[in-house]
């Protein structure tokens, strides 16, 4: 079972500012696999990309994603007030789901 | 647009049975392209991935929930439902219920609203 690290556990930036979250995997995990969420206060968590770098349906622009094998990346250019949230990577194993722990992006 | 609602208990007590139902409209749960799962999330942690089912009945569990955990579906009615069983505090969580694609990629999308359910006596 691959285990997912995310990095750092709290990002505090200011509105215009870019985000770079990082999500480790203890072991190589297929791109087609690796997605991330966003999850704002009282909310169920919302699908933001899928295959690693692929933006699910009405997902702005700013939100980007990258990476393989180990180390995946979620890029926000420049965040805006409703970016302020909590951030999830997800992958699917041989044991099936695993989420990271979260980063959460906080207003500086 | 598809969407999913989760019913049930907000409140069991320890040792009994979770139960709880995901009703999904606007797109039939007998797809072939979609898993069917639950999700939990205690109060101010993270995400933990319960199991899944597929139309036909396949089910695929979290290897450390997987004893008492059966999820199980009702195409009749377009639903499925997740029974965990012997609960303690440690089960108090939000839990949703999402759809899981299977066909190529692997992603939760939509999710419920959530239902908070709460182990006391």
């Amino acid at each position: 079972e691959s285990v997912l690290t995310q990095s750092p556990g709290t990002l505090s930036l200011s509105p215009g500012e870019r985000a770079t979250l990082s999500c480790r995997a203890s072991q190589s995990v297929s791109s087609s696999y690796l997605a991330w969420y966003q999850q704002k206060p009282g909310q169920a968590p919302r699908l933001l990309i899928y295959g690693a770098s692929r933006r699910a349906t009405g997902i702005p622009d700013r939100f980007g994603g990258s990476g393989s094998g180990t180390d995946f990346t979620l890029t926000i250019s420049r965040l805006e007030p409703e970016d302020f949230a909590v951030y999830y990577c997800q992958q699917y194993g041989s044991t099936g789901l695993t989420f990271g722990g979260g980063t959460k992006v906080e207003i500086k | 647009q598809l969407q999913l609602q989760e019913s049930g208990p907000g409140l069991v007590k320890p040792s009994e049975t979770l139960s709880l139902t995901c009703t999904v409209s606007g797109g039939s749960i007998s797809s072939n392209n979609y898993y069917w799962g639950w999700i939990r999330q205690p109060p101010g942690k993270g995400l933990e991935w319960i199991g899944s089912i597929y139309y036909s009945g396949s089910t695929h569990y979290n290897p450390s929930l997987k004893s008492r955990v059966t999820i199980s579906l009702d195409t009749s009615k377009n639903q499925f439902s997740l029974k965990v069983s012997s609960v303690t505090a440690a089960d108090t969580a939000v839990y949703y219920c999402a759809r899981l694609r299977i066909l190529e990629w692997r992603n939760l999308d939509p999710w419920g609203q959530g239902t908070l359910v709460t182990v006391s006596s």
